[in-house]
């Protein structure tokens, strides 16, 4: 069974500051995802690297997927009550099924 | 287009029960994956069916089942529940790309 860590496992920071979450296995990924989940809701798809140094960048937040492909970050630039949630990483190993890391769960304070 | 749904959205059963529940995919998605979530073990697979087979399968008991009818609806049964099944339930459906998760809202299980 291939892991995924997370970290850190929770987050609590101040609105306008700025982050870094990592998402990180000992084996190479296929492909990699970053969901966001919200209480209530399920998981929803924020982006997919598959090039290793690959960056992309969605308004305030930037993923980047290691050299190597086995690791990657989230960073989120002057943070906001709204990016309060679950931030899930998400890996597949060859061929096989996704596997889910740990989760980091960020709270943004006003 | 509509987004993944499912039903119910919160359940309580009694140990020793049986539940299934409902998952309705985005439409033209053929594939459908269910997946456990708890605060203790995170998000963990159950199984996955394409086109009305199972076509991966997790590490979970054989209460935990399955099954994918021709209009790609899918239905999760549990049989002699335990306290430990008590969790968010997901179902997430895969169209272009098949490790690109859309997951519906869940249900939520609680068992006494």
């Amino acid at each position: 069974t291939q892991l995924l860590e997370q970290s850190p496992q929770f987050l609590s920071i101040q609105e306008g500051e700025n982050l870094t979450v990592y998402c990180n296995s000992s084996s190479v990924f296929s492909s990699l995802q970053w969901y966001r989940q919200e209480p209530g809701e399920g998981p929803v798809l924020l982006v997919t690297v598959v090039t290793g140094g690959e960056v992309k960048k969605l308004k305030r937040l930037t993923f980047q997927f290691g050299d190597a492909r086995k690791d990657s970050s989230l960073h989120i630039t002057a943070a906001q009550t709204g990016d309060t949630g679950l931030y899930l990483c998400a890996g597949i190993f060859g061929n096989e099924k996704l596997t889910f890391g740990t989760g980091t769960r960020l709270t943004i304070i006003p | 287009k509509a987004g993944v749904t499912q039903t119910p959205r919160y359940l309580i059963k009694t140990r020793g029960q049986q539940v299934t529940l409902s998952c309705s995919p985005i439409s033209g998605h053929r594939s459908v994956s269910w997946y456990q979530q708890t605060p203790g073990q995170g998000l963990q697979f159950l199984f996955e069916y394409f086109s009305e087979t199972q076509r991966n399968k997790g590490n979970f008991p054989g209460r935990f089942s399955g099954r994918q009818f021709s209009n790609s609806r899918s239905e999760m049964n549990v049989s002699t529940l335990e306290l430990g099944d008590s969790a968010l339930y997901l179902c997430a459906s895969s169209g272009r790309t098949q490790y690109e998760q859309y997951f519906g809202p869940g249900t939520r299980l609680t068992v006494t």
